[in-house]
């Protein structure tokens, strides 16, 4: 079936260093992908998508680009900042039924 | 603009209590969902619904109901809490067309003792 699979975390980082969030899919059909990003209790807001492969999301710095060759959707931030401190979620949406299928999340920590 | 409101924001139940979580959304969503997210871990879909009238179970649907009599409005109701229930609810819809985004409630941080 379909599936998501981010990188563990936690991810502890320094303030301005160079970030990677790894993420990869499983779907049959051709998904659109998104990030979304969750701050300490808070809901769930979205960071950014790509609909079709070769396109790229970005938003605040962040940036991701939807490779179908190798299923992937990382995400990259260049320098990170310690109010991007929160949880990102990987997602994928299957139009041919539209359900969001979701990665477990990686919980990153930027350190001053 | 209110986007996707959950209420309430906090509730303890005794095990065995039965409560309903609210949710609304005013911007004319077709698609509304429920998840529970346990502590450290991803987000789990417990019932979602498609329109007024349909609803579909999700992952995790065992010990919750649900009902869309409105497009504005999907309630979970939990019946007979047990601890295993102990979880941060989130309400969230989506169109059907557009942007595909999906909008979140807040959440309700909901424990059972």
């Amino acid at each position: 079936g379909d599936s998501v699979t981010q990188m563990e975390g936690p991810v502890t980082l320094s303030e301005e260093a160079f970030l990677t969030i790894n993420c990869t899919y499983t779907a049959t059909g051709y998904p659109s992908l998104f990030w979304y990003v969750q701050y300490p209790g808070e809901g769930l807001q979205l960071l950014l998508k790509a609909t079709k492969a070769d396109d790229k999301g970005s938003n605040k710095g962040f940036e991701a680009t939807y490779r179908k060759e190798t299923t992937s959707f990382h995400l990259e931030k260049g320098s990170v900042q310690v109010s991007d401190s929160a949880v990102y979620f990987c997602a994928l949406l299957m139009d041919s039924n539209y359900q969001l299928i979701w990665g477990a999340g990686t919980k990153l920590i930027i350190k001053p | 603009n209110a986007g996707v409101t959950q209420t309430p924001k906090f509730r303890i139940l005794k095990i065995g209590q039965s409560m309903t979580l609210q949710c609304t959304q005013d911007m004319n969503h077709n698609y509304m969902y429920w998840y529970r997210q346990d502590p450290g871990m991803g987000l789990k879909l417990i019932y979602y619904s498609v329109g007024a009238g349909i609803t579909d179970k999700g992952e995790v649907p065992n010990g919750y109901n649900v009902s869309r009599s409105t497009t504005e409005d999907f309630p979970l109701r939990l019946e007979l809490a047990a601890p295993s229930q102990t979880s941060v609810y989130f309400c969230a819809s989506s169109s059907r067309q557009g942007d595909l985004e999906a909008f979140f409630g807040q959440g309700t941080r909901l424990t059972v003792v």
